[in-house]
């Protein structure tokens, strides 16, 4: 299986703050990468697909980058709504594995 | 608008076998550009990946579950269908139905549906 380790685990920010979680891959993964946030109680919702392309209907605000084994997600000016958890989630092989999640908090 | 709802039992006994079903609106499980899978998250705990469906029959498992997990497409009804057998209270968790999108082999998942907690106690 291809592991997915995201850091930091947990991160404090406040409104306006530009904030980057990373997400390492156990072997290259090329850009089979996508990105979700979770709310309390909610479903996942996609953000990005293919390390870079944003979903539609998601803010600009949000953007990936990377390929082969090191990934980034970027929020450029946090709003209150994007306090949540995020999941990096590969599909370069099956089982399709996911990164066990950045907890996202208002400072 | 694509929406997906699960349904089945929320209590299942030890050693018993959980089923679930999802069903689909505003999309039709006999596309070929999908697969239907199921996602599952333990209370406080990331997501694990079950496996997936395709209306042509074709199945895909994680193999931590491979000889327990079988889904199924019903295109009469529009649904896809979970079944684990044999479980423990390591299966108590909350079960996500998600549509699969595949473009140059990479896949993602929307939408989800909402989730329904099962939890396995006697």
């Amino acid at each position: 299986d291809i592991q997915m380790a995201q850091s930091p685990s947990s991160l404090s920010a406040s409104v306006g703050d530009r904030v980057t979680i990373t997400c390492r891959a156990s072997q290259s993964i090329s850009n089979f990468l996508s990105w979700y946030q979770q709310k309390p109680g909610k479903a996942p919702q996609v953000l990005i697909y293919a390390a870079s392309t944003l979903q539609s209907g998601v803010p600009s605000r949000f953007r990936g980058s990377g390929a082969g084994t090191d990934f980034t997600l970027t929020i450029s000016s946090l709003q209150p709504e994007d306090f949540a958890t995020y999941y990096c989630q590969q599909s370069y092989s099956t089982p399709i594995t996911f990164g066990q999640g950045t907890r996202l908090e208002i400072k | 608008q694509v929406q997906l709802q699960e349904s089945g039992p929320g209590l299942v006994k030890p050693s018993q076998t959980l089923s679930l079903t999802c069903t689909v609106s505003g999309d039709s499980v006999n596309t070929g550009s999908y697969y239907w899978t199921w996602i599952r998250q333990p209370a406080g705990k990331g997501l694990e990946w079950i496996g997936r469906g395709h209306f042509s029959g074709s199945t895909n498992y994680n193999p931590s579950l491979n000889s327990r997990v079988s889904i199924s497409v019903d295109t009469s009804k529009n649904q896809f269908s979970l079944r684990l057998t044999s479980v423990t209270a390591a299966d108590t968790a909350v079960y996500y139905c998600a549509r699969s999108f595949r473009v140059r082999g990479v896949n993602w998942f929307d939408p989800w549906g909402q989730g329904i907690l099962v939890t396995v106690s006697s």
